[in-house]
C-alpha cells in the first residue's frame, strides 16, 4: 500500500527557518514525482513544485520559485520542503502528493503538515 | 490564485443527484485531462476521478466525471450524508508547466 507520511505541525516565528518532510513507502520512491501543495482558506490548493528523486529534477511554480526549496533523500525515501526565512503569509497546511507521470494526476496524498508563523 | 473556476457551494438532499462544475481554459482543461478530489475538512484530498472519467479502485460508481471543451463536471448520484465534503478539480496547465486547481466546492447534504 502506498503511504506518504508527513512530519508534524510546526509553530514558528517570522524569519525562522523550517524543513518539513514526507516519507514514502509502498512504491518506487525514486521513480515517481513527489509534489508539494499548499492549502489556505483564501486561495484553495496551490501547486508549489515537485521533484523526481532519481535524478533530483526539481520544478517550481513561478509563485514559489525562490521562496522555498524542494529536495529528496532516496536513501530514506523522503522528500523535503524547506524555508530559509518564514513569513506570516506562509501560514498554511502543506501536503505532499505523488504525481502519476510528469503531467498527470495526484493519486496519493500525505496527511498534511500545518505550519503556523506568528510573532 | 486558482486558475480553474468552481462554484463555492452546492447542496442536495439524500438520494438526489448533484453535478459540480469546473471551468478552465485552453491551456489546462482544454488540452489536458481533469481529475477530481474529495476532501473532508481536516483531512487530505482523496482522488475520486482521473483522466476525466476514470475511477480509482474503491470509489463508488455513484461518482462520475465528464469533460467538454474547457469545462468539466463531477456528477454524484444517490447522494449520501457522507458525501458532505469539499470537492476540488485539477488539470495540468501547459503555460504553468504544472497543475492548477479549482477553488473547491463545498457540498452540503441537507
Amino acid at each position: 500500500e502506498v503511504q506518504l507520511v508527513q512530519s508534524g505541525a510546526e509553530a514558528k516565528k517570522p524569519g525562522e527557518s523550517l524543513t518539513i518532510s514526507c516519507n514514502s513507502s509502498g512504491h518506487s520512491f525514486k521513480s515517481n514525482w513527489i509534489a508539494w501543495v499548499r492549502q489556505t482558506p483564501g486561495k484553495g490548493l496551490e501547486w508549489m513544485g515537485m521533484i523526481f528523486p532519481d535524478d533530483s529534477d526539481t520544478r517550481y511554480s513561478p509563485s514559489f520559485q525562490g521562496q522555498v526549496t524542494i529536495s529528496a533523500d532516496m536513501s530514506i525515501n523522503t522528500a523535503y520542503l524547506q524555508w530559509s526565512s518564514l513569513k506570516a503569509s506562509d501560514t498554511a497546511m502543506y501536503f505532499c502528493a505523488r504525481l502519476i507521470g510528469s503531467s498527470g494526476w495526484f493519486d496519493y496524498w500525505g496527511q498534511g503538515t500545518l505550519v503556523t508563523v506568528s510573532s | 490564485q486558482s486558475m480553474l473556476t468552481q462554484p463555492p457551494s452546492a447542496s442536495g438532499t439524500p438520494g438526489q443527484s448533484v453535478t459540480l462544475s469546473c471551468s478552465g481554459g485552453t491551456s489546462n482543461i482544454g488540452s489536458n485531462s481533469v481529475s477530481w478530489f474529495q476532501q473532508v475538512p481536516g483531512t487530505a484530498p482523496k482522488l475520486l476521478i482521473y483522466r476525466n472519467n476514470q475511477r480509482p479502485s474503491g470509489v463508488p460508481d455513484r461518482f462520475s466525471g465528464s469533460k467538454s471543451g474547457t469545462s468539466a463536471s463531477l456528477a454524484i448520484s444517490g447522494l449520501q450524508s457522507e458525501d458532505e465534503a469539499d470537492y476540488h478539480c485539477a488539470a495540468w496547465d501547459g503555460s504553468l508547466s504544472g497543475p492548477v486547481f479549482g477553488g473547491g466546492t463545498k457540498l452540503t447534504v441537507l
